[in-house]
């Protein structure tokens, strides 16, 4: 099956900071979702992007399907963009969405 | 807008008991996904139906089964609970030809 790379693992910034999180994947897909897992454990959805660039505030997306990764990008960072970021594609193949090991991110004031 | 709606939010069982899992998907949606999370892991596929039909298993223990009812809800039953079960339990819907989930805000079963 299809194979989610996320990196980095784990990330630590000051507050104010910029970050850019990546989303690897192997094959080929209908569509690439980013989420935030906040501490309460619930998956917000950030981006439906299967391709190209999307802006929402402060945080942005590009998805590149041809070379089959994925940038999400968080700009002056504040302490409530804290937790897990997920991305979840949907292969061309498949069906059910595969997550991403996640990207563990803590912003320190 | 609505949303997909699970219930119940939070969850306490005992070992061996049963526990059943409802979501409630976006109107007009009609493929519902369930997905298991354990601590400090990536949320894993479990089984989703559409048009109240199976289309998709994944690692589903045999304990556990689900259905999808002709209103579209969906309904996960876990049978002989084990400890290993505590996780939070996401149901995510689709409209017909959509390619976007929507996710619930999840069941955090604890079973102890």
């Amino acid at each position: 099956g299809i194979q989610v790379e996320q990196s980095p693992p784990d990330l630590i910034l000051q507050e104010g900071a910029n970050s850019t999180l990546r989303c690897n994947f192997s094959d080929s897909v209908n569509n690439l979702q980013w989420f935030h897992q906040n501490p309460w454990g619930q998956l917000i959805n950030l981006f439906y992007i299967p391709s190209g660039t999307k802006q929402n505030g402060r945080l942005s997306a590009t998805t590149v399907a041809t070379e089959r990764y994925s940038l999400l990008y968080i700009s002056s960072s504040q302490t409530t963009d804290s937790g897990v970021y997920f991305c979840a594609v949907f292969p061309n193949y498949g069906q059910n969405f595969v997550f991403g090991p996640g990207t563990r991110l803590s912003v320190l004031p | 807008a609505a949303g997909v709606i699970q219930s119940p939010r939070h969850l306490i069982k005992e070992k061996r008991e049963t526990a059943t899992l409802k979501c409630y998907p976006i109107p007009r949606h009609d493929t519902v996904y369930w997905y298991q999370q354990g601590p400090g892991q990536d949320p894993q596929f479990l089984i989703s139906f559409y048009e109240k039909m199976q289309s998709d298993k994944g690692s589903i223990p045999d304990r556990f089964s689900a259905q999808q009812f002709s209103d579209y809800h969906s309904e996960l039953n876990m049978s002989s609970l084990e400890l290993g079960d505590s996780a939070l339990y996401f149901c995510a819907s689709m409209s017909r030809g959509g390619t976007e989930a929507f996710f619930g805000q999840g069941t955090r079963l604890t079973v102890v």
